[in-house]
């Protein structure tokens, strides 16, 4: 079934760095733009990165231009999410997220499960 | 950039009711707006897009409406299982996209 696993979550200093991985299955990978998708605890929604299918555009939210980067290896059907200089206010569950075209619209219609990532020191 | 809010920030209501809420955008977003749903502890799904068309498998209660600034979801009879927190997302700035603050539905 179609599938998006998060992993590499955990608790880091402020001012380090974290690798989160997505791993798809299910579908054609490869074809589709991806997001990363943060939420603080008990707060609402936030975008934070986007890739295109073929990793050739990259788009970022300002609160983490700069410090995080998105990229994807086809090969592996996994998209990542690098995030350096990590502060206290990155402390969020991060998802990703597969883009749908439906035609004059996109939208998140794939979502994994999470994975949380705390800033403490 | 485009800002997004709901209201009510929040809404009690019963097994049975009509619910109804409400998302504006800052400025004109056509019809880029979508609806997602999140129960606790789980990822966001997609309920809504492009304002009014249904994602499948979504059943035929919830419904949306809209366009230009103002935007709405409708759950025509309320479940027990449709109470959760509901977002709204404007995706005419894509590939950035913005969500409104949400929705949070409850039991009376």
């Amino acid at each position: 079934q179609v599938q998006l696993v998060e992993s590499g979550g955990g608790v880091v200093q402020p001012g380090g760095s974290l690798r989160l991985s997505c791993a798809a299955s299910g579908f054609t990978f490869s074809s589709y733009g991806m997001h990363w998708v943060r939420q603080a605890p008990g707060k609402g929604l936030e975008w934070v990165a986007f890739i295109r299918y073929d990793g050739s555009n990259k788009y970022y939210a300002d609160s983490v231009k700069g410090r995080f980067t998105i990229s994807r290896d086809n090969s592996k059907n996994t998209l990542y999410l690098q995030m350096n200089s990590l502060r206290a206010e990155d402390t969020a569950v991060y998802y990703c997220a597969k883009d749908q075209w439906f035609g004059e619209n996109d939208a998140f219609d794939i979502w994994g499960q999470g994975t949380m990532v705390t800033v403490s020191s | 950039d485009i800002q997004m809010t709901q209201s009510p920030s929040s809404l009690s209501a019963s097994v049975g009711d009509r619910v109804t809420i409400t998302c504006r955008a800052s400025q004109s977003i056509s019809s880029y707006l979508n609806w997602y749903q999140q129960k606790p502890g789980k990822a966001p799904k997609l309920l809504i897009y492009a304002a009014s068309s249904l994602q499948s498998g979504v059943p035929s209660r919830f419904s949306g409406s809209g366009s230009g600034t103002d935007f709405t979801l409708t759950i025509s009879s309320l479940q027990p299982e449709d109470f959760a927190t509901y977002y709204c997302q404007q995706s005419y700035s894509t590939p950035i996209f913005t969500f409104g603050p949400g929705t949070k539905v409850d039991i009376k």
